[in-house]
């Protein structure tokens, strides 16, 4: 079982909807988190770090449960420019991340 | 300010050629990593440098060594390209920052062996 898991996707919704995506972690010892966007034939670029207390960053929420070990991604208000896969990072005590396999975000006019 | 750079950007392989892959950053960081990422496994850890004069082994190593040649640069080398060896090569640098670490990625190279 991998330590960092997410559902592959893809999630296909309209301009303007709101989505959610979840990424769940095996290591409890995991200490940050991140969501990463990466386009297509490009690098993963850093999205956002994940707080304990959850955060917001304009249309996007992230989220972390330490109780069930998952952390989520919402995004508000879809643009087609938010298609793309998004990447979800655990850190744990060896301060070397472990990714999941990324979840494929496509929105449509 | 680059960030993190790599080269090539595209290379092709014959079987058992041997080639290096550069990368560098100008942000400072301690440490850096190399990863590969094939369709459908996502990014798997091949080294890492966790600071300058050390190196680590991730989850794949075989078939790879690595160079921290200073601060700025990691390079990692094939000595004897396999078909197995084809995938997209990304190198990263970090620093913690709190409880963060967050990763800075280059563009990438991608990598043929026929």
């Amino acid at each position: 079982r991998k330590e960092v898991e997410q559902d592959p996707g893809p999630f296909n919704v309209p301009e303007g909807a709101t989505v959610a995506f979840n990424c769940t972690y095996s290591n409890s010892a995991s200490q940050s988190f991140f969501w990463y966007r990466q386009d297509c034939r490009k690098e993963p670029k850093l999205l956002m770090s994940v707080y304990s207390s959850g955060n917001e960053d304009g249309r996007f929420t992230a989220q972390l449960n330490r109780a069930s070990q998952y952390i989520s991604l919402l995004i508000r208000d879809s643009k087609l420019s938010d298609s793309a896969t998004y990447l979800c990072a655990a850190v744990g005590g060896s301060y070397i991340p472990t990714f999941g396999r990324g979840t494929s975000l496509i929105v449509h006019p | 300010n680059a960030g993190v750079t790599q080269t090539p950007k595209f290379q092709v392989l014959k079987t058992g050629q041997s080639m290096t892959l550069q990368c560098a950053q100008d942000m400072n960081h301690n440490s850096m990593y190399w990863y590969r990422q094939d369709p459908g496994m996502g990014l798997r850890l091949i080294y890492y440098s966790a600071s300058e004069g050390t190196t680590d082994k991730g989850e794949v190593p075989n078939g790879y060594n690595v160079s921290r040649l200073n601060k700025r640069e990691f390079s990692l080398r094939l000595e004897s390209a396999a078909p197995s060896q084809t995938s997209v090569y990304f190198c990263a640098s970090s620093e913690r920052t709190g409880s963060l670490y967050e990763q800075y990625f280059g563009p990438g190279t991608r990598l043929t062996v026929t």
